[in-house]
């Protein structure tokens, strides 16, 4: 079974700051790689997704992740943040090699952008 | 394109009843994965189901179960509910199933149990 750990529950910064969120990840096997964000009372959102090819993601709202695979990590970031980005954020991984559909989550990271 | 839609979206009920929560895809998906979201326990995985078939369980009890129709719809049921039952039940649906395309999630039904 997959494991994913974000290493920060929450995460404050001021707004047009750059952000950071960690993601490491432990598997044997190749995997697929994703980011979600969550509003409150809301469901899960596709921020962006690697699949293969280039390690650099970019995503929708301005963010990206680059997946470093030697140090099983997928880190989040955006340059410049809003008020808006207020929320949590979610990595989840999928075995490649499995025709099962399941995603491991991480615990979430809240990010909270004050003025 | 109509999204991934759950009903009901707030559910309340006591210890002891059983309940079922719907979920409608998104047009041409036939993978349905379901997920419980706790803050003790975080986002974990109940069950996939593709063409009617369960693919794949997580680890919890019998009392949840679930099923898939024909028009890929997905209902899951928990039966004799805890208080520790009391949730946000997500429900995902894709083309194929989330291992390599994109999952789509729904609101989430919130279920209390009093």
């Amino acid at each position: 079974a997959q494991s994913v750990t974000q290493l920060d529950s929450q995460v404050p910064v001021f707004e047009e700051a750059p952000v950071e969120l960690r993601c490491n990840y432990s598997s044997s096997v190749s995997v697929y790689l994703f980011w979600y964000v969550q509003y409150p009372n809301q469901g899960l959102q596709l921020l962006l997704k690697y699949l293969s090819g280039s390690t650099l993601v970019k995503g929708i709202n301005g963010f990206e992740a680059e997946f470093n695979k030697s140090q099983t990590s997928f880190h989040l970031r955006k340059p410049s943040v809003h008020i808006s980005d207020t929320a949590e954020y979610f990595c989840a991984v999928s075995d490649r090699g499995s025709t099962l559909g399941r995603l491991y989550f991480g615990r979430g990271t809240q990010l909270t952008v004050w003025p | 394109k109509a999204g991934v839609t759950q009903t009901p979206r707030y559910l309340i009920k006591t210890r002891g009843q059983q309940v079922t929560l719907s979920c409608s895809p998104i047009s041409g998906h036939r993978s349905v994965s379901w997920y419980q979201q706790t803050p003790g326990q975080g986002l974990q995985f109940l069950f996939e189901y593709f063409s009617e078939t369960q693919r794949n369980k997580g680890n919890f009890p019998g009392r949840f179960s679930g099923r898939q129709f024909s028009n890929s719809r997905s209902e899951m049921n928990v039966s004799t509910l805890e208080l520790g039952d009391s949730a946000l039940y997500l429900c995902a649906s894709s083309l194929e199933g989330s291992r390599n395309t994109e999952a789509f999630f729904g609101q989430g039904t919130r279920l209390t149990v009093v």
